[in-house]
């Protein structure tokens, strides 16, 4: 199994312009979620899907986030405008089980996305 | 909500000495507790995780966790020490009864084990 793939693993772009992270979740794990990373406020959920369908997305910052996933096997992540502040390193991950026994499942963390935001 | 403090942001240790990593939740219900590690330049991998039964956790190589509930804690420990455990230790936990799985991270302790 190849695991969470994300891409790309690096990104340096200028703010204002749009940036879209990429993941593909392990086959068969019916979770998906979005985390972002900085120093100062650790690890935050953005949002998660359950068998495609956005859960919660409380996480989001701002209207400039969005995510979605279109199928089983691939989600997206995009902000529209950047901003130098959206700097950090965005973790997809995913995890098995149903609906109603997902909350014990560990989740499998890809291996990042950095962004730069200049 | 649900919240996770880690008091040490940062912890230096020799070889061989031994590790405990303090972690607290805020959350009156039944929980799921994790911890996880992230080594440098990798990706979150999971330690250990508790969901019911003896509160004492076992994890991977070599890691412990235990589980009290009157203190809302979950703190990992260590007896000794490798420099291989130089990482950075995320707790987390989800309310056991939201039916989806929402983990709160805390922000991390980054700890440092010196040859």
């Amino acid at each position: 199994d190849a695991g969470v793939i994300q891409s790309p693993r690096h990104e340096v772009t200028e703010m204002g312009q749009e940036v879209t992270l990429r993941c593909k979740p392990i086959s068969g794990h019916n979770s998906l979620f979005w985390y972002r990373q900085t120093m100062m406020r650790g690890l935050e959920l953005l949002i998660y899907f359950n068998n495609n369908v956005p859960i919660d997305d409380s996480g989001m910052p701002e209207d400039r986030f969005s995510a979605k996933m279109p199928n089983a096997s691939f989600s997206t992540l995009k902000i529209q405008p950047s901003e130098p502040r959206d700097s950090a390193v965005y973790f997809c991950a995913s995890s098995p089980g149903s609906q109603a026994n997902s909350y014990n499942s560990p989740l499998h963390f890809g291996n990042g996305t950095r962004l730069t935001v200049t | 909500a649900q919240s996770v403090s880690q008091h040490n942001h940062h912890v230096i240790l020799s070889e061989a000495a031994s590790l405990e990593l303090g972690c607290n939740y805020s959350y009156g219900g039944t929980v799921n507790l994790f911890w996880y590690v992230q080594y440098p330049g990798q990706h979150l991998q999971l330690l250990l995780k508790y969901f019911s039964g003896d509160p004492l956790v076992k994890g991977i190589k070599g890691f412990e966790a235990e589980f009290i509930k009157s203190k809302f804690s979950f703190n990992l420990r260590k007896p000794s020490v490798q420099w291989s455990d130089t990482a950075e230790y995320f707790c987390a936990v989800n309310a056991g009864n939201t039916g989806f799985q929402k983990l709160v991270f805390g922000t991390g302790t980054r700890l440092l084990v010196s040859p």
